[in-house]
């Protein structure tokens, strides 16, 4: 599977950017695709995910209601859309896809099915005015 | 959320000898099924990261077999054996037992 993201964001301080992750090559629906920012010279940081054939998107309570991802299925795409930019918000936003959930797991599925194994090359956000 | 604490922060290592990284949990990552949801990732610079280990000491496919993982509970180790230029880098455990998921804050690996 490959994970497409564009090369570049900008967006305002207090503004939003939303940001795409097309997948191709493999399943889609049934696996969780995530999202995990690495401010400069920083570690990785876990944002949220969806299981798109689940709908119901998991959240970092720290970024509980500043972000949102939503899937289209039809497009095979993920989208994850930040809002109320500051300069602190200025990362490399990859998408991430998990591993396979084996068939008979019990829901809810545990954390690490949202975890990554396929990564996307990252889009670079840049907060500025 | 779970802390993550890796050391070193910082590892120097010469080509050919073996290098090991901690990773130690601020809370047990024994899921309830019985699984312990340990992942190891390495990120070369300007590159995306790349899964390593899966479940404490999986190997992902074309990983080799010079990486090792092992632990339990809240103490897990990456061990490089046999160094090569490649391994170069920062390497991130992860946790997928708790939410959220949680990384360690990386050790960077370089040649001596």
């Amino acid at each position: 599977v490959h994970l497409e993201q564009p090369g570049t964001e900008v967006g305002k301080p207090g503004s939003s950017v939303k940001v795409s992750c097309k997948a191709s090559g493999g399943m889609f629906s049934t696996y969780a695709l995530s999202w995990v920012r690495q401010a400069p010279g920083q570690g990785l940081e876990w944002m949220g995910g969806i299981i798109p054939i689940l709908g119901a998107p998991q959240y970092a309570q720290k970024f509980q209601g500043r972000v949102t991802i939503i899937a289209d299925e039809s497009k095979k795409t993920v989208f994850m859309e930040l809002t109320s930019l500051t300069s602190d918000d200025t990362a490399v936003y990859y998408c991430a896809r998990g591993p396979p959930i084996p068939v008979g797991t019990e829901r809810p599925y545990p954390p690490y099915y949202y975890g990554m194994d396929v990564w996307g090359q990252g889009t670079t956000v840049t907060v500025s005015s | 959320d779970g802390v993550m604490t890796q050391s070193p922060l910082s590892l120097p290592v010469t080509l050919g000898q073996s290098a090991s990284i901690s990773c130690t949990s601020s809370q047990s990552l024994v899921h309830s099924d019985g699984n312990t949801y340990l992942n190891w990732f390495h990120q070369r610079p300007g590159q995306s990261p790349r899964r390593l280990i899966y479940k404490v000491s999986n190997r992902d496919f074309g990983v080799p077999d010079r990486f090792s993982g092992s632990g339990s509970g809240t103490v897990f180790t990456l061990k490089i054996s046999r160094v090569e230029a490649e391994d170069v880098g920062i390497y991130y455990c992860m946790q997928g037992t708790h939410w959220p998921l949680t990384f360690g804050g990386g050790t960077k690996v370089e040649i001596k």
